[in-house]
């Protein structure tokens, strides 16, 4: 059963810190790493990917992946009230067909 | 102009009865998917179709049944309505299955209630 695992938080953090948020899988064999922010009652919305070792930035946004370790994580600097959210993380498979999806980390910014 | 849209948005109906939700995308995406995701908020995947075919049928009831009358439209279908079924459900789509970056497009949510 291929897995992804996240702590579910809640996790504050204080305005204008940097939030870090984890993600670990199980299969060895995953090539394509996704975060995904979820306001609540909307629908997840994609904000970063990753396919190789190393860093990825994208404005405030950074994420990194470690295949050895089998961890992903996302960094959201100078965080905002606005990134309140649910951060969900998903892995493709070895099936080419689904991602696998992480339960969720909720994430509150306190002004 | 809305990439993926699905209809209707909430939907609250009784035990027993049938209902179908609507997901239509304008992206030109070959592959579109089926989630459920309960009080709990875990996305559980139910099906999905590449160009029309079938390609993941999880473990659901089969009161469920989805039905892709072209790539652009996938439809859901559920039969005998139970407690259990409320949640949103939520379409996506993907340009195409096979692809490795699979990034994958969601629609709004059909928020579904039974009574």
């Amino acid at each position: 059963q291929k897995e992804v695992e996240q702590n579910s938080g809640p996790l504050s953090v204080p305005e204008g810190a940097i939030a870090s948020l984890n993600c670990t899988y199980s299969d060895r064999g995953s090539q394509s790493f996704f975060w995904y922010r979820q306001y609540s009652g909307k629908s997840p919305e994609l904000i970063m990917s990753i396919y190789s070792n190393g860093d990825k930035e994208d404005g405030r946004f950074t994420a990194q992946l470690n295949k050895a370790s089998q961890y992903v994580s996302l960094l959201i600097r100078d965080s905002q009230p606005s990134d309140s959210a649910t951060y969900l993380c998903a892995v493709r498979g070895d099936s080419n067909y689904q991602l696998i999806w992480g339960a969720g980390t909720k994430l509150i910014i306190k002004p | 102009d809305t990439a993926v849209s699905q209809t209707p948005k909430y939907l609250v109906t009784q035990m027993g009865n049938d209902k179908s939700i609507k997901c239509e995308q304008n992206l030109g995406h070959d592959t579109m998917y089926w989630y459920k995701q309960d009080s709990k908020k875990f996305l559980k995947i139910m099906f999905s179709y590449n160009n029309k075919e079938l390609i993941i049928n999880e473990t659901v009831p089969n009161r469920f049944s989805p039905k892709s009358p072209d790539k652009a439209h996938l439809n859901l279908h559920i039969n005998s309505l139970e407690l259990g079924d409320s949640a949103v459900y939520f379409c996506a789509s993907t340009l195409t299955a096979g692809s490795s970056y699979n990034e994958q497009f969601f629609g709004p949510g059909t928020r579904l209630t039974v009574l």
